[in-house]
């Protein structure tokens, strides 16, 4: 079955800086999705990805999926506190149906 | 505020109840999905509904089972409840079968005592 590994599992960054989660997947992923989580509340969407090389950005948030589909980096510019919460991948498994399996979760903390 | 619209946000309940976790999809889709995530498992997906059929299973207990009406609202109804079930319930929805994009409720808190 498909596994989604995302690192680092926790990060804490000054306000300022720029961070990377990365999500790796153990078969080509044929939809990435990135969620925000806050603690114990709803995801919410932030993008997806369907095309190997695809990029797509979102105010300060820039996402990847590689030319091969097997990974895909979330990329904050200039972070912020309000950028703190649960990043979640999630991706399609084979087959076409919307049964996302999901990452762990990266936590970040965003310090002033 | 993604549309999709859960009930009841938070419940306690005793070992070895049954309770019933209602969803709304946003208005429009006929996909809706039912997820668990707890501390030890994280998000795990559990059942999808399309336009009232069941399309995909997950890691659903036979204990628990769901339900897509034909107003599109579905329930997740959990039985002989165990202090394990103790999770946060999310209900998703999207507009058709596959390849688009799934929008979370804000999900239902369930413990079990």
């Amino acid at each position: 079955s498909q596994e989604l590994e995302q690192s680092p599992q926790s990060l804490i960054v000054q306000e300022g800086k720029n961070l990377t989660i990365n999500c790796t997947s153990s078969k080509t992923l044929y939809g990435l999705y990135w969620y925000k989580q806050k603690y114990g509340e709803g995801l919410i969407f932030l993008m997806m990805l369907q095309k190997g090389g695809e990029e797509k950005s979102h105010e300060k948030i820039t996402a990847k999926l590689d030319e091969k589909k097997q990974q895909s980096s979330l990329h904050i510019t200039a972070s912020q506190p309000s950028h703190a919460g649960i990043y979640l991948c999630g991706a399609d498994p084979p087959g076409g149906y919307n049964k996302l399996i999901f990452g762990a979760g990266t936590r970040l903390a965003v310090h002033p | 505020d993604s549309g999709v619209t859960q009930t009841p946000k938070h419940l306690i309940t005793a070992t070895g109840q049954r309770v019933t976790l209602r969803c709304s999809p946003r208005s429009g889709d006929l996909s809706v999905y039912w997820y668990q995530q707890s501390l030890d498992q994280g998000l795990q997906f559990l059942i999808h509904y399309y336009n009232g059929e069941e399309r995909a299973k997950g890691n659903i207990l036979e204990r628990f089972s769901a339900q897509q009406f034909p107003d599109l609202h579905s329930e997740l109804n959990l039985s002989s409840l165990e202090l394990g079930d103790s999770a946060l319930y999310f209900c998703a929805s999207s507009p058709y079968v596959s390849g688009n994009t799934i929008y979370f409720g804000e999900g239902s808190w369930l413990t079990v005592v």
